[in-house]
């Protein structure tokens, strides 16, 4: 079993729709965990942490259920710049190496 | 402030030569990050570098891989005898501290073709 699991998609969606990526990790005991945005053939960079209370950034929502180990990212008002791999990261040991799943992509259409 | 750099963004080796892939953290990072991206496949950590010191190689290949972060200078991972298995994108990351509340900066990434 992957430690990091996402539907790798593609989701096509229409400008201004509203989009929700799940992510699942296995280690129970992963203590940091992230949304990364890659664009093709780039490297990735970081979205936003996310946290078991939520948090919010614009037109981006983060949640983490640490019972279920389950992450996700909601977006709203896609845009066409949104069009990208979205991939669900956890940190794993005291060496804060980076966990990565495989990506879900997005190509969001005018 | 300059972000991490990657020399060469894109190297180009026949089986059984060298590849020597740099990278120069961000200005006060001294610890360094590489993770490889396989065709088609996330990122994978290879392993985790302060200056002069391998703390954590976990996920590097047992045979003809190898990392080092010296004083002075970038940080180099080394790829012997490569096969083609071993084309992929390779990107290191900086942080200024390796713990939880210190974000990883990407460099721009190293392409790694082997013909």
């Amino acid at each position: 079993r992957k430690e990091v699991e996402q539907d790798p998609g593609p989701f096509n969606v229409p400008e201004g729709a509203t989009v929700a990526f799940n992510c699942t990790y296995s280690n129970s005991a992963s203590q940091s965990f992230f949304w990364y945005r890659q664009d093709c053939r780039k490297e990735p960079k970081l979205l936003m942490s996310v946290y078991s209370s939520g948090n919010e950034d614009g037109r981006f929502t983060a949640q983490l259920n640490r019972a279920s180990q389950y992450i996700s990212l909601l977006i709203r008002d896609s845009k066409l710049s949104d069009s990208a791999t979205y991939l669900c990261v956890v940190t794993s040991g005291a060496t804060n190496k980076l966990i990565f799943g495989t990506g879900t992509l997005l190509a969001v259409q005018p | 402030n300059a972000g991490v750099m990657q020399n060469p963004r894109h190297l180009v080796r026949r089986r059984g030569q060298e590849a020597r892939l740099r990278c120069s953290p961000m200005k006060g990072h001294s610890h360094v990050y590489w993770y490889r991206q396989l065709p088609e496949e996330g990122l994978k950590f290879m392993v985790y570098l302060q200056k002069e010191n391998i703390i954590d190689e976990s996920g590097m290949p047992k045979e003809r891989f190898s990392a080092e972060f010296p004083k002075e200078g970038p940080s180099i991972l080394r790829i012997q005898q490569v096969v083609r298995g071993d084309s992929a994108a390779y990107f290191c990351a900086s942080s200024p501290q390796g713990s939880l509340d210190y974000e990883q900066y990407f460099g721009p990434g190293t392409r790694l073709t082997v013909t």
